[in-house]
C-alpha cells in the first residue's frame, strides 16, 4: 500500500522557474526522502530529511518537513531542461523496514 | 564500485510461464528490496530480504516467492504468470546496519517484464 500522496501529479515549467512538488503521508515516520526517476528507469535517491529536521539543502533542491502536518516539500530551484523526470518521496515508518513510495509527481521543465 | 544490477534487462514470457529475476547489490550491503513498478500504480513493495531472511512480502501472492543467496544476490522468481504482472521491477539495496534507518537505497536500473 502507498503511504505518501503528492501534488501536483503533473507539473510543466519553463526552464529557469522553480518547481515546487508536495509530498503527505500517513503514519509517524523515521525519515523521508525524495528521489528522481527517469524515464521508467531506476530511481536516483536526491535528499534524505529526518523526522527532527525542518530544512534541508542539496545544491538546487531544498526539502522542507512538517510532521505535524504529515507533510513534505521539494522545491527545486532555476530548472533546467535536465530535471525533466518523475520525483518520488519515501517514508521510513518509526518502526523501520523498508522505504514505502508515494505515486511521484511527473515534472516537464521546457527549454 | 559497482553499483545495483539486475539481469535481465528485459523479458518476454507468455501467460502462465515463470520469471526469474536477479538482482546484485551493491558490495557491502547486506538488504536487498523489491519493487514492482506498473503503469500508472506507482511504486509496490515485494517480499524484501536482509541477511538471507524474507522480511515482508507485502500484499503479494505466494506466486511471488524469492531468495537471498550467501553473497546477499537475491533472485525474485513469479510463477503462473499472468497479464498484469507486467512491469518494471526494480531492486535497491542498501548501506544501513542492522536496525539503521537513515539510509538511502541505490537502485538497479530494473527489469522490464512484459507477459503476453
Amino acid at each position: 500500500s502507498q503511504q505518501g500522496e503528492e501534488d501536483p501529479q503533473a507539473l510543466s515549467i519553463q526552464e529557469g522557474e522553480n518547481a515546487t512538488m508536495n509530498c503527505s503521508y500517513k503514519t509517524s515516520i523515521n525519515n523521508l526522502q525524495w528521489y528522481r526517476q527517469n524515464s521508467g528507469r531506476g530511481l536516483v535517491h536526491l535528499i534524505l530529511i529526518r523526522s527532527n529536521e525542518r530544512e534541508k539543502h542539496s545544491g538546487r533542491l531544498r526539502v522542507t518537513l512538517d510532521t505535524s502536518k504529515k507533510s513534505s516539500s521539494l522545491l527545486i530551484t532555476a530548472s533546467r531542461a535536465a530535471d525533466t523526470a518523475s520525483y518520488f518521496c519515501a517514508t521510513v515508518p518509526n518502526q523501520g523496514g523498508k522505504l514505502i513510495f508515494g505515486q511521484g509527481t511527473e515534472l516537464s521543465v521546457k527549454p | 564500485e559497482a553499483g545495483v544490477t539486475q539481469s535481465p534487462t528485459h523479458l518476454i514470457k507468455t501467460r502462465g510461464q515463470q520469471a526469474t529475476l536477479r538482482c546484485s547489490p551493491i558490495s557491502g550491503h547486506t538488504s536487498v528490496y523489491w519493487y514492482q513498478q506498473a503503469l500508472g500504480l506507482g511504486l509496490q513493495f515485494l517480499p524484501w530480504y536482509d541477511e538471507g531472511e524474507e522480511r515482508n512480502r507485502g500484499n503479494f501472492p505466494p506466486r511471488f516467492s524469492g531468495r537471498q543467496f550467501p553473497n546477499y544476490s537475491s533472485e525474485l522468481n513469479v510463477n503462473a504468470l499472468e497479464l498484469e504482472d507486467s512491469a518494471l521491477y526494480l531492486c535497491a539495496s542498501s548501506s544501513a546496519p542492522k536496525g539503521g534507518l537513515n539510509y538511502g537505497y541505490t537502485f538497479g536500473s530494473g527489469t522490464r517484464l512484459t507477459v503476453v
